[in-house]
Protein backbone atom coordinates (compact mmCIF):
# COMPACT_ATOMS: atom_id res chain seq x y z
CA UNK A 1 0.00 0.00 0.00
CA UNK A 2 1.43 3.59 -0.84
CA UNK A 3 2.04 5.96 1.87
CA UNK A 4 3.11 9.57 2.36
CA UNK A 5 5.25 10.83 4.98
CA UNK A 6 5.49 14.60 6.27
CA UNK A 7 8.45 14.55 8.94
CA UNK A 8 8.25 18.25 10.19
CA UNK A 9 4.79 19.10 11.61
CA UNK A 10 5.87 22.94 11.80
CA UNK A 11 8.91 24.81 10.94
CA UNK A 12 9.63 28.21 11.33
CA UNK A 13 11.56 30.38 8.68
CA UNK A 14 12.92 34.23 8.68
CA UNK A 15 11.76 35.79 5.93
CA UNK A 16 13.90 36.04 3.13
CA UNK A 17 15.38 32.67 4.19
CA UNK A 18 15.28 29.60 2.03
CA UNK A 19 13.34 26.51 2.84
CA UNK A 20 13.13 22.86 2.27
CA UNK A 21 9.93 20.61 3.09
CA UNK A 22 10.71 16.86 2.94
CA UNK A 23 8.24 14.25 2.14
CA UNK A 24 8.91 10.86 1.93
CA UNK A 25 6.70 7.98 0.24
CA UNK A 26 6.30 4.60 -0.23
CA UNK A 27 5.50 2.60 -2.96
CA UNK A 28 7.32 0.13 -5.53
CA UNK A 29 7.35 2.26 -8.46
CA UNK A 30 7.04 5.29 -9.59
CA UNK A 31 4.56 7.27 -8.26
CA UNK A 32 2.50 10.53 -9.10
CA UNK A 33 3.98 13.44 -6.59
CA UNK A 34 2.46 16.05 -5.68
CA UNK A 35 2.71 19.29 -3.30
CA UNK A 36 -0.18 21.46 -2.09
CA UNK A 37 -0.79 24.50 -0.14
CA UNK A 38 -3.76 25.37 1.96
CA UNK A 39 -4.56 28.74 3.55
CA UNK A 40 -6.51 29.21 5.93
CA UNK A 41 -9.65 28.75 5.39
CA UNK A 42 -9.19 28.10 1.98
CA UNK A 43 -9.24 25.08 -0.05
CA UNK A 44 -6.08 23.41 -1.53
CA UNK A 45 -4.05 24.90 -4.55
CA UNK A 46 -1.72 23.01 -6.64
CA UNK A 47 2.09 23.75 -6.21
CA UNK A 48 3.55 21.35 -8.33
CA UNK A 49 3.53 17.79 -9.72
CA UNK A 50 5.83 14.89 -10.82
CA UNK A 51 4.41 12.16 -12.95
CA UNK A 52 7.62 10.91 -14.97
CA UNK A 53 10.61 13.26 -16.88
CA UNK A 54 13.13 15.48 -15.50
CA UNK A 55 13.24 14.75 -12.11
CA UNK A 56 13.52 18.83 -11.02
CA UNK A 57 10.19 20.38 -10.79
CA UNK A 58 9.58 24.31 -11.43
CA UNK A 59 5.64 25.23 -9.69
CA UNK A 60 3.63 28.13 -8.79
CA UNK A 61 4.99 31.31 -6.26
CA UNK A 62 8.82 30.54 -7.14
CA UNK A 63 8.71 26.92 -5.19
CA UNK A 64 10.36 23.88 -6.70
CA UNK A 65 10.72 20.14 -5.49
CA UNK A 66 13.15 17.27 -6.83
CA UNK A 67 12.24 13.21 -6.88
CA UNK A 68 14.73 11.32 -5.63
CA UNK A 69 14.29 7.51 -6.85
CA UNK A 70 16.97 6.37 -4.25
CA UNK A 71 15.56 8.20 -1.36
CA UNK A 72 12.06 8.18 -2.00
CA UNK A 73 11.91 11.71 -2.11
CA UNK A 74 10.13 15.01 -2.90
CA UNK A 75 11.42 17.70 -0.92
CA UNK A 76 10.17 20.96 -1.69
CA UNK A 77 12.08 24.05 -1.90
CA UNK A 78 11.71 27.90 -2.06
CA UNK A 79 15.29 29.93 -2.33
CA UNK A 80 13.50 33.16 -0.85
CA UNK A 81 10.54 33.01 1.65
CA UNK A 82 8.12 35.81 1.47
CA UNK A 83 5.65 36.37 4.55
CA UNK A 84 2.69 35.19 1.91
CA UNK A 85 3.92 31.84 2.11
CA UNK A 86 3.03 30.98 5.70
CA UNK A 87 0.54 28.25 5.24
CA UNK A 88 0.20 24.23 5.55
CA UNK A 89 1.49 22.43 3.17
CA UNK A 90 0.85 18.51 1.91
CA UNK A 91 2.48 16.10 -0.43
CA UNK A 92 0.57 13.63 -2.42
CA UNK A 93 0.85 10.27 -3.77
CA UNK A 94 -1.06 9.01 -6.32
CA UNK A 95 -0.41 5.34 -7.41
CA UNK A 96 -1.58 2.62 -9.44
CA UNK A 97 -4.99 0.81 -7.96
CA UNK A 98 -5.53 -0.31 -4.61
CA UNK A 99 -7.26 -3.81 -3.92
CA UNK A 100 -10.93 -2.74 -5.01
CA UNK A 101 -9.56 -1.87 -8.36
CA UNK A 102 -9.63 1.91 -7.63
CA UNK A 103 -6.97 5.13 -8.14
CA UNK A 104 -6.16 6.16 -4.94
CA UNK A 105 -4.60 9.29 -3.84
CA UNK A 106 -2.32 9.03 -0.46
CA UNK A 107 -2.52 12.53 1.30
CA UNK A 108 0.44 13.48 4.39
CA UNK A 109 -0.07 14.91 7.40
CA UNK A 110 1.05 18.58 6.34
CA UNK A 111 3.81 20.89 7.35
CA UNK A 112 2.59 24.21 9.14
CA UNK A 113 4.74 26.87 7.76
CA UNK A 114 5.48 30.11 9.96
CA UNK A 115 7.44 33.02 8.18
CA UNK A 116 8.84 35.75 10.89
CA UNK A 117 10.00 39.08 10.02
CA UNK B 1 -13.66 31.15 -15.07
CA UNK B 2 -15.15 31.17 -11.73
CA UNK B 3 -13.74 28.41 -8.94
CA UNK B 4 -15.02 25.38 -7.34
CA UNK B 5 -17.73 26.27 -5.10
CA UNK B 6 -19.12 24.74 -2.32
CA UNK B 7 -22.48 25.28 -0.27
CA UNK B 8 -22.78 25.83 2.80
CA UNK B 9 -19.56 27.06 3.72
CA UNK B 10 -21.11 26.25 7.46
CA UNK B 11 -23.30 23.88 8.81
CA UNK B 12 -24.24 22.44 12.62
CA UNK B 13 -25.78 18.91 12.81
CA UNK B 14 -26.97 17.12 15.66
CA UNK B 15 -25.85 12.94 15.84
CA UNK B 16 -28.28 10.77 14.22
CA UNK B 17 -29.17 13.06 11.45
CA UNK B 18 -28.40 13.89 8.07
CA UNK B 19 -26.39 16.37 5.59
CA UNK B 20 -26.26 17.11 2.23
CA UNK B 21 -23.92 18.89 0.85
CA UNK B 22 -23.11 20.48 -2.37
CA UNK B 23 -20.24 21.23 -4.85
CA UNK B 24 -20.21 23.22 -8.46
CA UNK B 25 -16.88 22.30 -10.22
CA UNK B 26 -15.35 24.53 -12.36
CA UNK B 27 -17.05 24.83 -15.88
CA UNK B 28 -16.28 22.00 -18.13
CA UNK B 29 -14.87 19.94 -15.32
CA UNK B 30 -16.23 16.47 -15.67
CA UNK B 31 -15.03 15.00 -12.61
CA UNK B 32 -15.27 16.09 -8.73
CA UNK B 33 -13.72 14.12 -6.09
CA UNK B 34 -14.34 14.71 -2.32
CA UNK B 35 -12.00 14.65 0.65
CA UNK B 36 -12.62 15.02 4.68
CA UNK B 37 -10.16 16.90 6.60
CA UNK B 38 -9.59 16.40 10.40
CA UNK B 39 -7.24 17.16 12.58
CA UNK B 40 -6.45 13.53 13.31
CA UNK B 41 -6.97 11.45 10.26
CA UNK B 42 -5.71 14.28 8.18
CA UNK B 43 -7.03 14.83 4.04
CA UNK B 44 -8.91 11.08 3.52
CA UNK B 45 -10.24 10.50 0.27
CA UNK B 46 -14.08 9.98 -0.02
CA UNK B 47 -14.89 9.17 -3.61
CA UNK B 48 -14.88 10.47 -7.34
CA UNK B 49 -17.63 11.32 -9.71
CA UNK B 50 -17.08 11.33 -13.04
CA UNK B 51 -19.75 12.21 -16.11
CA UNK B 52 -22.50 10.76 -13.38
CA UNK B 53 -20.75 7.88 -12.36
CA UNK B 54 -18.71 7.13 -9.51
CA UNK B 55 -15.10 6.03 -10.42
CA UNK B 56 -12.74 5.90 -7.36
CA UNK B 57 -13.81 5.24 -3.86
CA UNK B 58 -12.02 5.32 -0.37
CA UNK B 59 -12.64 3.45 2.63
CA UNK B 60 -15.11 5.54 3.97
CA UNK B 61 -18.96 3.35 5.56
CA UNK B 62 -21.78 3.23 3.52
CA UNK B 63 -22.98 6.27 5.35
CA UNK B 64 -20.98 8.23 3.29
CA UNK B 65 -22.43 8.71 -0.29
CA UNK B 66 -22.27 11.04 -3.23
CA UNK B 67 -24.25 11.63 -6.53
CA UNK B 68 -23.25 13.81 -9.86
CA UNK B 69 -25.29 15.38 -12.00
CA UNK B 70 -25.96 15.86 -15.81
CA UNK B 71 -24.03 19.37 -15.48
CA UNK B 72 -21.32 18.10 -13.23
CA UNK B 73 -22.66 18.72 -10.04
CA UNK B 74 -22.32 16.81 -7.13
CA UNK B 75 -23.45 16.07 -3.84
CA UNK B 76 -22.33 14.31 -0.72
CA UNK B 77 -24.61 12.99 1.94
CA UNK B 78 -23.67 11.81 5.06
CA UNK B 79 -26.47 9.87 6.95
CA UNK B 80 -27.05 8.82 10.77
CA UNK B 81 -24.23 11.90 11.63
CA UNK B 82 -22.03 10.61 14.09
CA UNK B 83 -19.71 13.33 16.34
CA UNK B 84 -16.30 11.74 14.39
CA UNK B 85 -17.78 13.35 11.17
CA UNK B 86 -17.24 16.86 12.34
CA UNK B 87 -14.57 17.89 9.81
CA UNK B 88 -14.06 20.57 6.54
CA UNK B 89 -15.74 18.30 3.33
CA UNK B 90 -13.57 19.73 0.70
CA UNK B 91 -14.54 19.07 -2.93
CA UNK B 92 -12.15 19.26 -6.22
CA UNK B 93 -12.97 19.10 -9.54
CA UNK B 94 -10.61 18.07 -12.92
CA UNK B 95 -10.82 18.01 -16.31
CA UNK B 96 -9.17 15.05 -16.92
CA UNK B 97 -10.20 11.53 -17.05
CA UNK B 98 -7.55 10.38 -14.14
CA UNK B 99 -7.54 11.42 -10.08
CA UNK B 100 -3.71 11.45 -10.87
CA UNK B 101 -3.74 15.10 -12.47
CA UNK B 102 -4.35 18.44 -11.26
CA UNK B 103 -7.49 18.97 -8.63
CA UNK B 104 -8.96 22.41 -7.64
CA UNK B 105 -9.79 22.29 -4.35
CA UNK B 106 -12.96 25.01 -3.63
CA UNK B 107 -13.40 26.21 0.39
CA UNK B 108 -14.66 23.41 1.71
CA UNK B 109 -17.78 22.93 3.71
CA UNK B 110 -17.34 22.95 7.86
CA UNK B 111 -19.87 20.31 9.46
CA UNK B 112 -19.86 20.56 13.08
CA UNK B 113 -21.74 17.24 14.48
CA UNK B 114 -22.92 17.79 18.17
Amino acid sequence: AQSVTQPDIHITVSEGASLELRCNYSYGATPYLFWYVQSPGQGLQLLLKYFSGDTLVQGIKGFEAEFKRSQSSFNLRKPSVHWSDAAEYFCAVGAGLDSGGYQKVTFGTGTKLQVIP
Amino acid sequence: KAGVTQTPRYLIKTRGQQVTLSCSPISGHRSVSWYQQTPGQGLQFLFEYFSETQRNKGNFPGRFSGRQFSNSRSEMNVSTLELGDSALYLCASSSTGTLYNEQFFGPGTRLTVL
